[in-house]
């Protein structure tokens, strides 16, 4: 079955730091990938989206992913973050078409 | 256009009793989802329905969780004599079809507790 893996449970950077967010997935065709973030209270917001063509996708709020293959990850980067980046991070895959297949998600904290 | 709406925000209820949660997806949106956020987990797929095809219930952890759809808008997923394991926050999203490319919308949840 296929699964997505966020190794870090938590993370804290300084405000105006870069920021690097890591999901694998495991399914071994293309897959379709996806990272969601969740602020307190609020429901899942869509950052980015990867299915084919140029393996760097640019999202919303100044977030980028990079797919590579080789090493089945899909991860998550943003070169300054701001103390509004604080929330809770999701990489998900929608290879079957229907259902996503969530990772365990990253807190991300921003320290002023 | 009003986003993915679900009723009510927070429910408290007692073990043993039945809970109802209702999700209005985006209108002209075939595809409608529900979603289990447990404390400090991910989300586990439940169920979803497309159009008027029988809805794909392989998600649902046991027979007490059951969910309709009316046509193509609201939803209901009911939870029968709960239990504290299912204290969790209910997401719903829904998406103009199936399909891998199409982006689900989330509705801010229901967050259950059950006593």
């Amino acid at each position: 079955a296929q699964s997505v893996t966020q190794p870090d449970i938590h993370i804290t950077v300084s405000e105006g730091a870069s920021l690097e967010l890591r999901c694998n997935y495991s399914y071994g065709a293309t897959p379709y990938l996806f990272w969601y973030v969740q602020s307190p209270g609020q429901g899942l917001q869509l950052l980015l989206k990867y299915f084919s063509g140029d393996t760097l996708v640019q999202g919303i709020k100044g977030f980028e992913a990079e797919f590579k293959r080789s090493q089945s990850s899909f991860n998550l980067r943003k070169p300054s973050v701001h103390w509004s980046d604080a929330a809770e991070y999701f990489c998900a895959d929608n290879n079957a078409g229907n259902m996503l297949t969530f990772g365990g998600g990253t807190r991300l904290m921003v320290k002023p | 256009g009003a986003g993915v709406s679900q009723s009510p925000s927070n429910k408290v209820t007692e073990k043993g009793k039945d809970v109802e949660l209702r999700c209005d997806p985006i209108s002209g949106h075939t595809a409608l989802y529900w979603y289990r956020q447990r404390l400090g987990q991910g989300l586990e797929f439940l169920i979803y329905f497309q159009g008027n095809s029988a809805p794909d219930k392989s998600g649902l952890p046991s027979d007490r969780f059951s969910a309709e759809r009316t046509g193509e808008s609201v939803s209901t997923l009911t939870i029968q004599r709960t239990q504290q394991e299912d204290s969790a926050v209910y997401l719903c999203a829904s998406s103009a079809s199936l399909g891998s490319y199409n982006e689900q919308f989330f509705g801010p949840g229901t967050r259950l507790t059950v006593l």
